[in-house]
């Protein structure tokens, strides 16, 4: 059951904050966050588990919210380099990792 | 080192033509899986790999076969190409599984498929 995604694409100017969010209907057990720019693989971001931690990457942050079963990117200060889709990848207890439909972010000079 | 090699880069089938997708990794990786992306749709497991001798299914594995018989090796077979197989697939993996939230996935650089 694929996680939910919002905003399915968003513009933002350099130097701009984005949230990107990750919801399910089923209770959350890790969150796996990924960046895939155009033409290219996904690429690691950060792992979350639950148990409502943040973590933090530079710019990129992200939380998760055990009991709204939702996890939120956010990106602080946008550079040009951000601009991609993002996946957030869901596990439920098992060695499944079912990934979100994308949001894709443009960042514009 | 040189990751997650995925052959062939691109393909052209016609329906009902089988063939096979390799994937190979070099750093002893226990996880593999194969995922294949389309347009608004995301990333789809199709089938996943916890270690040498066992597979099991993901969201999307009607006319996909994989077999596991070394570590470094997954490879994905169409049975019977059809037309909605056409896609970008991807082969990924991690030291161990993906639930533990300690094990990042590598991605292979994919593979197009376009089935006429």
């Amino acid at each position: 059951q694929q996680p939910v995604q919002s905003p399915q694409a968003v513009i933002l100017r350099e130097g701009e904050d984005a949230v990107i969010n990750c919801s399910s209907s089923k209770a959350l057990y890790s969150v796996h966050w990924y960046r895939q720019k155009h033409g290219e693989a996904p690429v690691f971001l950060m792992i979350l588990l639950k148990g409502g931690e943040q973590k933090g990457h530079e710019k990129i942050s992200a939380s998760f919210n055990e009991k709204k079963q939702q996890s939120s990117l956010y990106l602080t200060a946008s550079q040009l380099s951000y601009s991609g889709t993002y996946f957030c990848g869901t596990t439920f207890g098992n060695e499944k990792l079912t990934f979100g439909t994308g949001t894709r972010l443009t960042i514009i000079p | 080192n040189a990751g997650v090699t995925q052959t062939p880069k691109f393909q052209v089938l016609k329906t009902g033509q089988s063939m096979t997708l390799q994937c190979a990794q070099d750093m002893n990786h226990e996880y593999m899986s194969w995922y294949r992306q389309d347009p608004g749709m995301g990333l789809r497991l199709i089938h996943y790999s916890v270690g040498a001798g066992i597979t099991d299914q993901g969201e999307v594995p009607n006319g996909y076969n994989v077999s596991r018989s070394t570590t470094e090796d997954f490879p994905l077979r169409l049975l019977s190409a059809a037309p909605s197989q056409t896609s970008v697939y991807f082969c990924a993996s991690s030291p161990g599984g993906v639930s533990s939230g300690a094990n990042v996935l590598t991605f292979g650089a994919g593979s197009r498929l376009t089935v006429l």
